[in-house]
């Protein structure tokens, strides 16, 4: 049972643009998000977080909005640098576990001159 | 400030045989969380170790196992190893856990091929 999904295995974006990378989550006891960026040949590192009582935090060119309802995250960086092509995994977090993480399977970005 | 290291980086064994890789996490951090990374499967998650005691487990067989010392470096090992074991076997230190959002240091991985 897939609790954090990413539906868009890959996106490409034009230099300058804005990317949008999307995430789904079924577990109502979730409470910390957080974006982890992952290079090739290298492990993941941590980009952004939100908690559940926020909707929305920034941090640079990136943002994460959060929609408890609809339990929906989105990742948007503006604007997109090639540096940034790179898999991007949304994971969660339930209350009192620390740090186990749910990941989900991850979104390729191509960000193209 | 030494980030968290994984080794081996790479290695090969065959169907049967068992492996332990080893993580030092960064200097004082206390907790240690292993995953399992293949394709399609994304990041899942198989223990946690704080203070020398497993203080999460996700679903894994019992062939996968862990320990953690008293300076915070923890060894992972996989017994009776089977192909579906291939993978990048990632370990991740923070500084102790509850609260907050808890970032978890990854290492470079420890990516396994079983044949």
């Amino acid at each position: 049972d897939q609790q954090v999904k990413q539906n868009s295995p890959s996106l490409s974006v034009q230099e300058g643009r804005i990317s949008i990378l999307n995430c789904d989550y079924t577990n109502s006891m979730f409470d910390y998000f957080l974006w982890y960026k992952k290079y090739p040949a290298e492990g993941p590192t941590f980009l952004i977080s939100i908690s559940s009582i926020k909707d929305k935090n920034e941090d640079g060119r990136f943002t994460v909005f959060l929609n408890k309802s609809a339990k929906h995250l989105s990742l948007h960086i503006v604007p997109s640098q090639p540096g940034d092509s790179a898999v991007y995994f949304c994971a969660a977090r339930s209350t009192g576990t620390a740090s186990k993480l749910t990941f989900g399977t991850g979104t390729r970005l191509q960000v193209t001159l | 400030k030494a980030g968290v290291t994984q080794t081996p980086r790479y290695l090969i064994k065959t169907r049967g045989q068992q492996v332990t890789l080893s993580c030092s996490p960064i200097s004082g951090h206390r907790s240690v969380s292993w995953y399992q990374q293949t394709p399609g499967q994304g990041l899942q998650f198989l223990f946690e170790y704080f203070s020398e005691t497993q203080r999460n487990k996700g679903n894994f067989p019992g062939r996968f196992s862990g320990r953690q010392f008293s300076n915070s470096r923890s060894e992972m090992n996989v017994s009776t190893l089977e192909l579906g074991d291939s993978a990048l076997y990632l370990c991740a230190s923070s500084l102790q856990g509850f609260g907050g959002a808890n970032v978890l240091t990854f290492g470079a991985g420890s990516r396994l091929t079983v044949l």
